[in-house]
């Protein structure tokens, strides 16, 4: 069972490059999101997607872009690296509101320098 | 006032104790609460997961959830090394698709 996974898990970036992080889960779910966890401040929500095709922001969108175009996938694209974006990047998934809790991978932990 | 908030700890207990971990919210529209357990350098595992006021028990753990005092509780008895971790509160308002986390309580269990 694999559930939510996310590659590259390390990742070092110079400022200004861009770069993918990859999300794939194979638990039929709907909905997914995208989350950054900075030591000592919790997770915050950067994109969320309802559905293929759909895709809304979070509270900290800004320097992210994301794309839906299928229920299994769904990237996060860094395109100027800064060192702000210095995070452990979660990805996680659920079938929706009400219907059950999110679930996550083990995260792509990634250095801007 | 924060959303939800939660000691950071760090907390550190003997084994075979029991654990209180808690939280507290300030959005009465909060109707799902959940406990997630974060090991160091993984994402975070579901470990509860309940809906409105009330107990609920899965082996060692408990969560307990008091709506009128806006109070969310995991009790963690005959605590384990490997229970060793960070616990997340998370919380969510019915039709809303997100999640508002507190900031985690990092627990470590001696033997």
């Amino acid at each position: 069972n694999a559930g939510v996974t996310q590659t590259p898990k390390f990742r070092i970036l110079k400022i200004g490059q861009s770069m993918t992080l990859q999300c794939t889960q194979d638990m039929n779910h709907n909905y997914m999101y995208w989350y950054r966890q900075d030591p000592g401040m919790g997770l915050k929500l950067i994109y969320y997607s309802v559905g293929a095709g759909i895709t809304d922001k979070g509270e900290v969108p800004n320097g992210y872009n994301v794309s839906r175009s299928t229920t299994e996938d769904f990237p996060l694209r860094l395109e100027l690296a800064a060192p702000s974006q210095t995070s452990v990047y979660f990805c996680a998934s659920s079938f929706g509101q009400g219907n059950g809790p999110q679930h996550f991978g083990d995260g792509t932990r990634l250095s801007i320098l | 006032q924060k959303e939800v908030e939660q000691d950071p700890g760090p907390l550190s207990v003997p084994e075979g104790a029991i654990v209180s971990l808690n939280c507290t919210y300030s959005n009465s529209a909060f109707q799902y609460f959940m406990w997630y357990r974060q090991y160091s350098r993984k994402g975070p595992e579901l470990l509860m997961y309940t809906y409105s006021s009330g107990n609920k028990e899965d082996g060692r753990f408990t969560a307990q959830v008091d709506k009128s005092s806006k109070y969310i509780s995991l009790f963690i008895r005959d605590s384990q090394p490997s229970d060793s971790a960070t616990y997340l509160c998370a919380m969510q308002q019915g039709g809303s698709e997100k999640l508002v986390f507190g900031k985690g309580t990092k627990l470590t269990v001696n033997p």
